[in-house]
């Protein structure tokens, strides 16, 4: 059972404007959520992160919008850059404490110049 | 800093041969993780270690799977035999406990 769903599998975005990538999750025990950029032939490289006590994290071109009662987080890079081309996949922990990951499918992100 | 390092990059191998996987993660973190990870797919975790004990292998296919870490460092993952099935790419993954994780490469295993 997924727990964690990324509905979208691609997107495309002209240069210079906003992408948003949405992410739904199922287990109300997570209270940590993450975004990674994983580039061809390379591994997931960690980008922003969110903890369930805030509701928006800002880093640069990146924010990340977490919606606790909708279990719904988003992630919006404004403006989009070609090398922003990538594959975004979104995850959450629970709050064992553990630091467990839970990854949805991923979206493949085009960013067209 | 280097970071994770994993090798080999890609290996093929026939179907109920056996294979290994080799993980050095990033110096100084205790923690350890080997994902799984299927074509078109997100991560998933086989086994997490704290230092050289693990603490959750509950998604590991213990039949087939073995995986050690040797001194709390390095780590090999192993299949014996290899199922057509078992095709993925194996993801290793290092932090300080609680922290962000660190991903390798991979390894792009084809099982024929």
């Amino acid at each position: 059972d997924q727990q964690v769903k990324q509905n979208s599998p691609s997107l495309s975005v002209q240069e210079g404007r906003i992408s948003i990538l949405n992410c739904d999750y199922t287990n109300s025990m997570f209270d940590y959520f993450l975004w990674y950029k994983k580039y061809p032939a390379e591994g997931p490289t960690f980008l922003i992160s969110i903890s369930s006590i805030k509701d928006k994290n800002e880093d640069g071109r990146f924010t990340v919008f977490l919606n606790k009662s909708a279990k719904h987080l988003s992630l919006h890079i404004v403006p989009s850059q070609p090398g922003d081309s990538a594959v975004y996949f979104c995850a959450a922990s629970d709050q064992t404490g553990a630091n467990n990951l839970f990854f949805g499918t991923g979206t493949r992100l085009t960013v067209i110049p | 800093e280097a970071g994770v390092v994993q090798s080999p990059r890609y290996k093929i191998i026939e179907k109920k041969q056996p294979v290994a996987f080799w993980c050095n993660p990033i110096s100084g973190h205790n923690t350890l993780y080997w994902y799984r990870q299927n074509l078109g797919q997100g991560p998933e975790l086989l086994i997490r270690y704290e230092n050289e004990e693990a603490v959750d292998d509950s998604q590991l296919p213990k039949d087939r799977f073995s995986a050690e870490r040797l001194k709390g460092v390095d780590s090999t993952l192993k299949i014996q035999p290899a199922e057509l099935g078992d095709s993925a790419v194996y993801l290793c993954a290092s932090s300080w406990t609680g922290q962000s994780q660190y991903f390798g490469p991979g390894t792009r295993l084809t099982v024929l």
